[in-house]
């Protein structure tokens, strides 16, 4: 079964703006990851926060962890036509000693129109 | 340093027959995780083997299976196949635990 639960499902912005995606999970985690998709293709890994942080900054992607609300967002800034893919977050489970085995979102459709 | 590779790309079989799916890790990656891809159901793990053994494994049936060799390589197999495991099977790799997966492009498998 799915643990993480994206927010929105869709989302459709212009080149330049910013695209914010949501994340919550349900069970205690090691550590949340988020990976993109181009249509048809495998899954790119973007960044990796660790259950004991809060944010992090990878170029124009900015990640936040809120334990407690057992929740994560993905920013990013200054959007390009590329950046159109399928965005997901995926967990790690705490205790599960098992980091191949990932727990994924259903994913948001990021739409960048030029 | 090549990627995770993944053959065939496209597979179309028919209910009932059985399909084995490839997957070549990064050179030096010990860990492989397969995971099934579907509109409905989204990513869902199927297993992950590390030297050889089987670490962990998700809820499917014991329809699939898979292995993985000494060169780290490894495959997962389908029996008697069904309508609704049409999906994209997508094979990663990675260094060490805590490390972030390396996807392959996947396997497009259809069931007719």
């Amino acid at each position: 079964s799915q643990q993480g639960e994206e927010d929105p499902q869709a989302l459709s912005i212009q080149e330049g703006e910013n695209a914010t995606m949501n994340c919550s999970y349900k069970t205690s985690i090691n550590n949340l990851q988020w990976y993109r998709q181009n249509s048809g293709r495998g899954l790119v890994h973007l960044i990796l926060i660790r259950s004991n942080e809060r944010e992090k900054h990878s170029g124009r992607l900015r990640v936040t962890l809120d334990t407690s609300k057992k929740s994560s967002s993905l920013l990013i800034t200054a959007s390009r036509a590329a950046d159109t893919a399928s965005y997901f977050c995926a967990t790690v489970n705490h205790g599960s000693g098992n980091t191949g085995k990932l727990i994924f979102g259903q994913g948001t459709t990021l739409q960048v129109k030029p | 340093k090549a990627g995770v590779t993944q053959t065939p790309r496209y597979l179309i079989k028919t209910r009932g027959q059985q399909v084995t799916l490839s997957c070549s890790p990064i050179s030096g990656h010990r860990s492989v995780s397969w995971y099934q891809q579907t509109p409905g159901q989204g990513l869902q793990f199927l297993f992950e083997y590390f030297s050889e053994t089987q670490r962990n494994k998700g809820n499917f049936p014991g329809r699939f299976s898979g292995r993985q060799f000494s060169n780290s390589r490894s495959e997962m197999n389908v029996s008697t196949l069904e309508l609704g495991d049409s999906a994209l099977y997508l094979c990663a790799s990675s260094l060490v635990e805590s490390s972030p997966l390396h996807f392959g492009n996947g396997t497009r498998l259809t069931v007719t």
